[in-house]
């Protein structure tokens, strides 16, 4: 089992660029979620999916996060246009619903300058 | 407002000893508490969980205590080993934990001295 996979690992952009973070889950798990974690405020849940619906967006900072799950096996978070306060590690997770344990990727470090 | 607080961002303990790590919640309609690790430049990784319906939780070295009516719960390590020294994420959960949002403390970073 390769478990969560996210990529890019790092990435560096400039303030205004857009940016794409891609998640795969473990195959079987139907729910998803993407946290973003900060110095500041710790591990915060941005949104997260069911069966490739999204459930709750209500920790999406602003109209410039999307987030999409086209199919069981991947998913996007994207910002456009990225600001130096988006800089982060952004970690995407998978679980079974019903069993509270989700597994986490590797995380996405981002920088925009 | 923080619902979830882990009130020592770390903790310095002897390879041998016990570790104590704390978490006090606000929010009493959770009722599935867990506890996570995370290395550096790792995602974090589950490590033991609790219902609100036990008030103790045991898998090897590592305890979990539930304390409801003071909405406090701790994770004991016995004994520590220096490959446990990592920052450790309290969460919590509603509905038995079949929602899957987890709500997160920001953590306590454990040192384990040889």
């Amino acid at each position: 089992d390769a478990g969560v996979i996210q990529s890019p690992r790092h990435e560096v952009t400039e303030m205004g660029q857009e940016v794409t973070l891609r998640c795969k889950p473990i195959s079987g798990h139907n729910s998803l979620f993407w946290y973003r974690q900060t110095m500041m405020r710790g591990l915060e849940l941005l949104i997260y999916f069911n069966n490739n619906v999204p459930i709750d967006d209500s920790g999406m900072p602003e109209d410039r996060f999307s987030a999409k799950m086209p199919n069981a096996s991947f998913s996007t978070l994207k910002i456009q246009p990225s600001e130096p306060r988006d800089s982060a590690v952004y970690f995407c997770a998978s679980s079974l619903r019903g069993n509270g344990e989700q597994y986490f990727g590797p995380g996405t470090r981002l920088t925009v300058t | 407002d923080q619902q979830v607080k882990q009130n020592s961002p770390s903790l310095s303990v002897q390879e041998g000893r016990i570790s104590i790590l704390n978490c006090d919640y606000t929010n009493s309609m959770f009722d599935y508490f867990l506890w996570y690790k995370k290395y550096p430049a790792e995602g974090p990784t589950f490590l033991i969980s609790i219902s609100s319906i036990k008030d103790k939780n045991e898998d090897g070295r590592f305890t979990v205590f539930l304390n409801k009516s003071a909405k406090h719960l701790s994770l004991h390590i016995v004994p520590s080993q220096p490959g446990d020294s990592a920052v450790y994420f309290c969460a919590a959960s509603g509905y038995g934990g079949s929602q899957g949002n987890l709500i997160f403390g920001k953590g306590t970073k454990l040192s384990v001295k040889p």
